[in-house]
């Protein structure tokens, strides 16, 4: 069954220090997508990106967040300048619109930043 | 308010137990609604989608309720592979961002 991967799976950085986080998404979806998840707390979203461009993005997602689709199958996650509470996990999804209204998203196993 | 509400739970209950969720939403405009599950530390995984005529997939049977803005999810005959953390989910206006609530637990035991 296909799946969406992603690297690495643990990722410990010093504050100030820029990451990329990467992921393949499913080969056939059209949509992709990343969330976080900070310890205890819930999901959030992050942003979304279709077409090579970013389609809706939340508040968390300032000018230190950055989102690339550099060559056919990988999905990136660039965060410039990493501050102590970007520790979470960061998860990528990925989906094809199936009709108008619904978007089953399949999110892959998720990177757990830390950033001390 | 919360775009999505869940009980925290925790929910414990014996094999074979029959369970219910509950779930309510504040956005009157959302078309999508899913369960997905977590396990501790894992990713989301879908569940279900859940339409509005109610759907069963095996044990589990969603159900919505639009003009109550509420979504359940019921879990009959309980296997201890079911416990985890239930996460009730909807759809944004635009349609592409999915509003998570923070999940009901679930504890089956022997």
């Amino acid at each position: 069954e296909p799946e969406v991967t992603q690297t690495p799976s643990h990722q410990v950085t010093q504050m100030g220090q820029e990451v990329i986080l990467r992921c393949v998404p499913i080969s056939n979806h059209l949509y992709f997508y990343w969330y976080r998840q900070i310890l205890g707390q819930k999901v959030e979203f992050l942003v979304s990106f279709y077409n090579n461009e970013i389609s809706e993005k939340s508040e968390i997602f300032d000018d230190q967040f950055s989102v690339e689709r550099p060559d056919g199958s990988n999905f990136t996650l660039k965060i410039r300048s990493t501050k102590l509470e970007d520790s979470a996990m960061y998860f990528c999804a990925s989906s094809v619109p199936a009709g108008a209204s619904y978007n089953e998203q399949f999110f892959g196993p998720g990177t757990r930043l830390t950033v001390l | 308010r919360k775009e999505v509400e869940q009980d925290p739970g925790p929910f414990n209950v014996p094999e074979g137990a029959t369970v219910a969720f509950n779930c309510t939403y504040s956005n009157s405009a959302s078309q999508s609604f899913f369960w997905y599950r977590q396990d501790c530390r894992k990713e989301p995984k879908l569940l279900m989608s859940v339409y509005s005529s109610g759907n069963e997939d095996g044990r589990f049977t969603a159900q919505l309720n639009r003009a109550s803005q509420y979504i359940s999810l019921l879990i009959r005959d309980s296997k201890l592979s079911d416990s985890a953390t239930y996460l009730c989910v909807v759809n944004s206006n635009s349609g592409y961002a999915l509003n998570f609530g923070k999940g009901t637990s679930l504890l089956v035991t022997p």
